[in-house]
């Protein structure tokens, strides 16, 4: 069975700094998808970053990066220099098959002034 | 672009009542999907449309019916609301298999 784990259900990290959220995920398929999205308290699903995983290098999109170590199955967030705006949850999310998308239980990031 | 539009935000239903939700995407996607969110469970897929004129269930399809009316739209129906349905239920779509998720912004169901 495909399954998604997001094993830190909270996370707290002060302003400019580091803060990693972790992910691990199985899957029986060499060809998937992976992808980190973040729900503000608006409510709305914005994606962050995705990662292809037959590709070696490692994702970035400005502040975000991934920690994509397929042996382990594992698949981090690295949030850079945070910000007050990066309070969220953060949901890890494996496409698995043609169509089938799986959803991690997510992490609560509070940012500290 | 107005992305994935999901209608109502809000709803307040009595258990037995009967309610669609709506969603339409104007990106030209061929896949959707519905979605409910519950505190501590992430999202849990309900059903999918894989393309124009096809519908599956996803993992809890139970108490839902689906219609891919067009390319467009595709609505979600609860024939009569349980308080276990009360949840937050999102839309979604994409191009192809290698895209991302695009999701609406929710609309948050409370069955009394």
């Amino acid at each position: 069975a495909q399954t998604v784990t997001q094993s830190q259900p909270e996370m707290s990290v002060q302003e400019a700094e580091t803060v990693t959220l972790s992910c691990t995920y199985d899957t029986s398929e060499s060809d998937y998808y992976l992808f980190w999205y973040k729900q503000p308290p608006s409510r709305q699903m914005i994606l962050v970053i995705r990662q292809e995983a037959y590709k070696q290098q490692n994702a970035t999109e400005n502040r975000f990066s991934v920690n994509f170590q397929k042996a382990a199955k594992s698949f981090s967030l690295k949030i850079s220099d945070s910000q007050l705006g990066d309070a969220a949850m953060y949901f890890c999310a494996l496409r698995t098959g043609t169509y089938k998308y799986i959803f991690g239980t997510g992490t609560r990031l509070k940012v500290l002034a | 672009n107005a992305g994935v539009t999901q209608t109502p935000k809000f709803q307040v239903l009595k258990t037995g009542q009967s309610m669609t939700l709506q969603c339409a995407q104007d990106m030209n996607h061929n896949s959707m999907y519905w979605y409910r969110q519950d505190p501590g469970m992430g999202l849990r897929l309900i059903y999918y449309s894989a393309s124009e004129g096809t519908t599956d269930k996803g993992e809890v399809p139970n108490g839902y019916n689906v219609s891919r009316l067009n390319k467009r739209e595709f609505s979600l129906r609860l024939e009569s609301a349980a308080p276990s349905q009360t949840s937050v239920y999102f839309c979604a779509s994409r191009r192809d298999r290698d895209s991302p998720l695009h999701f609406g912004n929710g609309t948050r169901l409370t069955v009394t």
